[in-house]
Formats: C-alpha cells, structure tokens, sequence
C-alpha cells in the first residue's frame, strides 16, 4: 500500500464549477497535510496546509481533513483555467520534516 | 520571502560525466535542505535530507556515492550526479526549511531538468 494515495485523473471540469480532489494516507502517525500545486515543467506550490480535523478555506481553496478516516480533500470553487495544474497531497509525520507525496492528480478547467 | 533558486535551470551532459546542481536560499537560513528527483508523470520522490554541516541521511534505494550532497552553508546545498548515466535523466528539485517558513513550511527551488545524452 502507497504511503499516500490520490486519484491520478485527470479530472476535467468546466470552468465556474468545484474541483473535487481527495487523498488517503496510511500512517496514522501523520500530523500535517498539504496540497500543492505544480504546473508542466515547474516545481510545486503551496496552496493549503492543515493540521486540524474539518475544514480550512483561503478564498476559493477548501482542504477538509478526517484523520479517523486517513482522508484528506482539496475543493476549488469557480475553477478558471489558471487551475489547470497537477495537484500533489503531502503528509507529514509530527517527529519528521519529511513530506511523503502522492502521484499528484491532474485537473483540466474547460473553459 | 522564502525563496529558494537553484542552477542551472538546465543542463545536458554526456554520459560519463558529472554534475552538479546548486540549492540556495536566498532571504532566510536555511537548516534543513532536501533534494527530490521526478521521473515525468510521476511525483517527487525523497532522495535524501541535507543537514548544515552534517552527512546527508539518504533514502532506501539512492546511492550515496552516486548522489553527493555537500550542504557547507546554511544557504547552500550542492548535489553532485557522479558519471551520470541516461536513466539518470530526471527533474531534481531541491526544498528548504527554516527560520522563514510558516511552521515546518518546505520552500521549493525551480528545479534544475538534467539530460544525460
């Protein structure tokens, strides 16, 4: 079982609509979450980090924890075509620096 | 702030040959560098954790003596890809920690694509 596993896609939605990202992780030792960005050819962005279970919005950017479940999302409202990007969820335990990433997700927005 | 370069951006070298990539934190110190690899379609994997003037801890299946990390400065790290070879070919990227970063917040360098013909 991957470290941390997300939907390859890619996702395709239409510009103005939710993009629906999810992530699981398997160590219940994990602390922090993140989501970055990474358009073709350049290195990630951070978007989101959060630590606690529920919900972080920072505008249109909402990450949604549930460490019971080992689950982890990302949602961005009103997508535009500048999100078209690979999404990349990242876990961190509390005693490492270390970031395990997924396979990344990529998103198309239609525009 | 928090901002991380790297150089070159670029390189492509015959096989045989070594490289080295810089990673430096330009505004802040940086106590703690990491370097990636990323094959294309997939994601970053860990090759190792660069401490300030300590030996870099490697991950399970990178070979240290092929990867040389120097990490001499606390805004400089340098990974040297030692008679590199075509399947070495990858994006590396280095990342930063430190006394700028927003918790354990990790800063990402461009990148530097290495052809190895």
């Amino acid at each position: 079982q991957k470290e941390v596993e997300q939907n390859s896609g890619p996702l395709s939605v239409p510009e103005g609509a939710i993009a629906s990202l999810n992530c699981t992780y398997s160590d219940r030792g994990s602390q922090s979450f993140f989501w970055y960005r990474q358009y073709s050819g350049k290195s990630p962005e951070l978007i989101m980090f959060i630590y606690s279970n529920g919900d972080k919005e920072d505008g249109r950017f909402t990450a949604q924890l549930n460490k019971a479940s080992q689950y982890v999302s990302l949602l961005i409202r009103d997508s535009q075509p500048s999100d078209s990007a690979t999404y990349l969820c990242a876990v961190k335990r509390s005693n490492d620096y270390k970031l395990s990433f997924g396979a990344g997700t990529t998103v198309t927005v239609r525009a | 702030g928090a901002v991380v370069s790297q150089h070159p951006s670029r390189v492509i070298c015959k096989s045989g040959t070594s490289v080295k990539i810089e990673c430096r934190s330009l505004d802040f110190q940086a106590t703690t560098m990491f370097w990636y690899r990323q094959f294309p379609k997939q994601s970053l994997m860990l090759m190792a954790t660069s401490n300030e003037g300590s030996k870099a801890t490697y991950e399970q299946g990178v070979e240290k003596d092929k990867f040389l990390i120097n990490h001499a400065s606390l805004t400089l790290s340098t990974l040297t890809v030692t008679s590199a070879h075509p399947e070495d070919s990858s994006f590396y990227i280095c990342s930063a920690i430190g006394l700028a970063g927003r918790g354990n917040e990790q800063f990402f360098g461009p990148g530097t694509r290495l052809t190895v013909l």
